[in-house]
């Protein structure tokens, strides 16, 4: 089954750093998504990209966050001032054009911030 | 208003018993989407079943079966035969229709569950 790959699978940062986190995605996929997990808790929707520019955030995707794909292939999700609670499991999701089809997760990147 | 609701936090079963795992969902949408993703400790979420607004039979995968209620809005999840590997946190999830297609899935808050030898 084709994968979905994100680096690193672990990343520390001190609070106030800027952190980018990588996403290989499926290569026929149209839609990319990121979503957060906060340890042991619900998966959060973050962002969605389509068409080479996002289609819709939510509250959480604030202005210290952003999402680009600097390649046309791969994508990036940058914090760039990071706080205590965006320590979370980050998660980048794909599918292809059938909403009906499921969502092929990556592995997940875990971030700390101390 | 939550879109999900998992009400089961966590979850005990013998193995080889089967176990319900209950969902509710909450949309005025007449065409939407419902999926089970199983986490394991290790993390990644792998999925296990879907069922569309419009499909008429319940979805089965091998061991896993969505009891699919349409007038009650629920899509619980049913494990048959249960294994110790199927220890981990479950979710579901729904995609609604949405203007421009971007169909997002929001997931529940899911249920942890333990299978004992």
């Amino acid at each position: 089954e084709p994968e979905v790959t994100q680096t690193p699978s672990h990343q520390v940062t001190q609070m106030g750093q800027e952190v980018i986190l990588r996403c290989v995605p499926i290569s026929n996929h149209l839609y990319f998504y990121w979503y957060r997990q906060i340890l042991g808790q619900k998966v959060e929707f973050l962002v969605s990209f389509y068409n080479n520019e996002i289609s819709e955030k939510s509250e959480i995707f604030d202005d210290q966050f952003s999402v680009e794909r600097p390649d046309g292939s791969n994508f990036t999700l940058k914090i760039r001032s990071t706080k205590l609670e965006d320590s979370a499991m980050y998660f980048c999701a794909n599918r292809g054009g059938n909403p009906n089809e499921k969502l092929f997760f990556g592995s997940g990147t875990q971030l700390s911030v101390l | 208003a939550q879109k999900i609701t998992q009400t089961q936090p966590g979850m005990f079963v013998q193995e080889k018993e089967a176990v319900t795992l209950d969902c509710t969902y909450d949309t005025s949408d007449q065409s939407y989407g419902l999926f089970w993703y199983k986490q394991p400790s290790s993390g990644e979420m792998i999925f296990l079943i879907y069922q569309g607004s419009y499909d008429e039979q319940n979805a089965t995968e091998g061991r896993y079966s969505l009891n699919f209620q349409k007038a009650r809005k629920s899509a619980n999840l049913v494990i048959s035969a249960s294994q110790l590997g199927d220890s981990a946190m479950y979710f579901c999830a729904m995609r609604e229709g949405r203007a421009g297609g971007s169909y997002i899935p929001t997931f529940g808050s899911g249920t942890s569950l333990i299978v004992h030898p």
